[in-house]
C-alpha cells in the first residue's frame, strides 16, 4: 500500500525558512518522480514543485521559483522542500504527491498534508 | 504557463441526478488532463486521468471526455457521496508548469 507521510510545517515569521519532509512507502521510490503541492485555506490547488527519480531534475512553479528548493534522498525514501523567504501568501497545506512515472504528470497518490503558516 | 478555466464554480443537483463539469484550457493540452474530487479536511482523490481513463477503484458513474481544450466531467447518478469540490489538471509539459482548474463545487439541490 502506497503511504506519503508529510511533516515539518508549523508557525513561521515572514522571511523566515521551514523544510518540509515527506516519508514514502509501498512502492519503488526512485523510480518515480514526486511533486509537493499546496492549498491556501479556503482555495484551489497549486502544484508547487516537482523532482525526477533521481533528483537530477527539478521544476518550479514560478511563484516559489528561487525561493524554494526540492530533493529527495532516495536512500531514505524521503522528499523533501527547503522553502526560504517566506510570505504570508505561502500559508497553505502543503501535500506531497507521487506521479504516474519518472516525469511530470498526474497525480496518483497524494498525503495527507502539513500546514504552514506564515505570520508574525 | 497554461490556464485553467472551470465552470461552473457552484453546480446544484439533486441526488440521483447527473451531473456535468467543464474544464477549459487556454491552450492545448492533448489529452493530458486529470479530475480529482476533494471532500473536506482530506486531499484531493485522483478519479480520471489521460482525459478519459478512470482510476483504480473508481466507480462506472464517473467518467470523463474531451481533448485539446475542451474537457467534461460526468456524473452519471449522483449519489450522497459525490457531493464535494472536483479540479482538474493538466500536465502537458513539466517544464511549463502543471497547473489547476479554480474547481467546481457540487451540493445538494
Amino acid at each position: 500500500e502506497v503511504q506519503l507521510v508529510e511533516s515539518g510545517g508549523g508557525l513561521v515569521q515572514p522571511g523566515g525558512s521551514l523544510r518540509l519532509s515527506c516519508a514514502a512507502s509501498g512502492f519503488t521510490f526512485d523510480n518515480y518522480a514526486m511533486s509537493w503541492v499546496r492549498q491556501a485555506p479556503g482555495k484551489g490547488l497549486e502544484w508547487v514543485s516537482g523532482v525526477t527519480g533521481s533528483g537530477s531534475s527539478t521544476y518550479y512553479a514560478d511563484s516559489v521559483k528561487g525561493r524554494f528548493t526540492i530533493s529527495r534522498d532516495n536512500s531514505k525514501d524521503t522528499l523533501y522542500l527547503l522553502m526560504n523567504s517566506l510570505r504570508a501568501e505561502d500559508t497553505a497545506v502543503y501535500y506531497c504527491a507521487k506521479d504516474r512515472a519518472n516525469y511530470g504528470d498526474y497525480f496518483q497518490y497524494w498525503g495527507q498534508g502539513t500546514l504552514v503558516t506564515v505570520s508574525s | 504557463e497554461i490556464v485553467m478555466t472551470q465552470s461552473p464554480a457552484t453546480l446544484s443537483v439533486s441526488p440521483g441526478e447527473r451531473a456535468t463539469l467543464s474544464c477549459r484550457a487556454s491552450q492545448s493540452v492533448s489529452s493530458n488532463l486529470a479530475w480529482y474530487q476533494q471532500k473536506p479536511g482530506q486531499a484531493p482523490r485522483l478519479l480520471i486521468y489521460d482525459a478519459s481513463t478512470r482510476a483504480t477503484a473508481i466507480p462506472a458513474r464517473f467518467s470523463g471526455s474531451g481533448s485539446g481544450t475542451e474537457f467534461t466531467l460526468t456524473i452519471s447518478s449522483l449519489q450522497s457521496e459525490d457531493f464535494a469540490l472536483y479540479y482538474c489538471q493538466q500536465y502537458n509539459n513539466w517544464l511549463r508548469g502543471l497547473t489547476f482548474g479554480g474547481g467546481t463545487k457540487v451540493e445538494i439541490k
